[in-house]
């Protein structure tokens, strides 16, 4: 699976958009962006995914470059609960060699 | 769909001891289960790879002896931390897959403190 590069920390105002960045320069044509968070102490959730296509879903919203080499996540109105580390990954999730590789991800803190 | 639960969410226990982490898929079969640890500030690391009704396979550097995986059906693994000691203590996070969905989830995490 491609490597992915996140910055280490970012901080957005309760109720702005946040926008956390995603460099995956070496994604492969048959690889998705996927998007994860992880609350402290909890289990990572599934944020969204896609492939070449914006996406958007009622948590957040996929932009990927045409060229698929970065993304960005996008929280529209960001509150005090999406304060967690947000994970990018690249996969191919229908294969059953595929599993996912965690790096440092972002960590988001939201300010009131 | 795809609720996934752990047991227990935290334990403590002596040095020396064993100590059995249950992660259920309530929903969904797994086909595969994924063990992944965390310690404090850092990510989550991938521990081992287990089909079920097969042997697990292990990321380089985990000890298969000391982390036991057992995937016996579908909606059932275990993970025991064999005679754990102060450093074995970390955040175990399972994460069940299936074809079903052909999808990966997230268990919410055992927390272990061994003293």
């Amino acid at each position: 699976d491609a490597k992915t590069t996140q910055p280490t920390s970012m901080d957005c105002a309760e109720g702005r958009a946040a926008n956390l960045p995603c460099n995956h320069s070496t994604i492969s044509g048959n690889e998705y962006v996927y998007w994860y968070r992880q609350i402290h102490s909890q289990g990572p959730q599934y944020i969204i995914h896609g492939l070449k296509n914006n996406e958007t879903n009622e948590m957040a919203s996929l932009i990927i470059t045409e060229d698929r080499k970065s993304s960005t996540l996008i929280l529209p109105h960001a509150t005090l609960r999406d304060t967690a580390v947000y994970y990018c990954i690249v996969r191919v999730p229908y294969s059953s060699a595929s599993k996912i590789i965690f790096g440092s991800g972002t960590r988001l803190s939201i300010r009131p | 769909g795809a609720v996934v639960s752990q047991h227990p969410s935290r334990v403590i226990c002596k040095s020396g001891t064993s100590v059995k982490i249950e992660c259920r898929s309530l929903d969904f079969q797994a086909t595969t289960m994924f063990w992944y640890r965390q310690f404090p500030k850092q990510s989550l690391m991938l521990m081992a790879t287990s089909n079920e009704g097969s042997k697990a396979t292990y990321e380089q550097g985990v000890e298969k002896d000391k982390f036991l995986i057992n995937h016996a059906s579908l909606t059932l693994s275990t993970l025991t931390v064999t005679s754990a000691h102060p450093e074995d203590s970390s955040f175990y996070i399972c994460s069940p897959r299936t074809l079903q969905y052909n999808e990966q989830f997230f268990g919410p995490g055992t927390r272990l403190t061994v003293l």
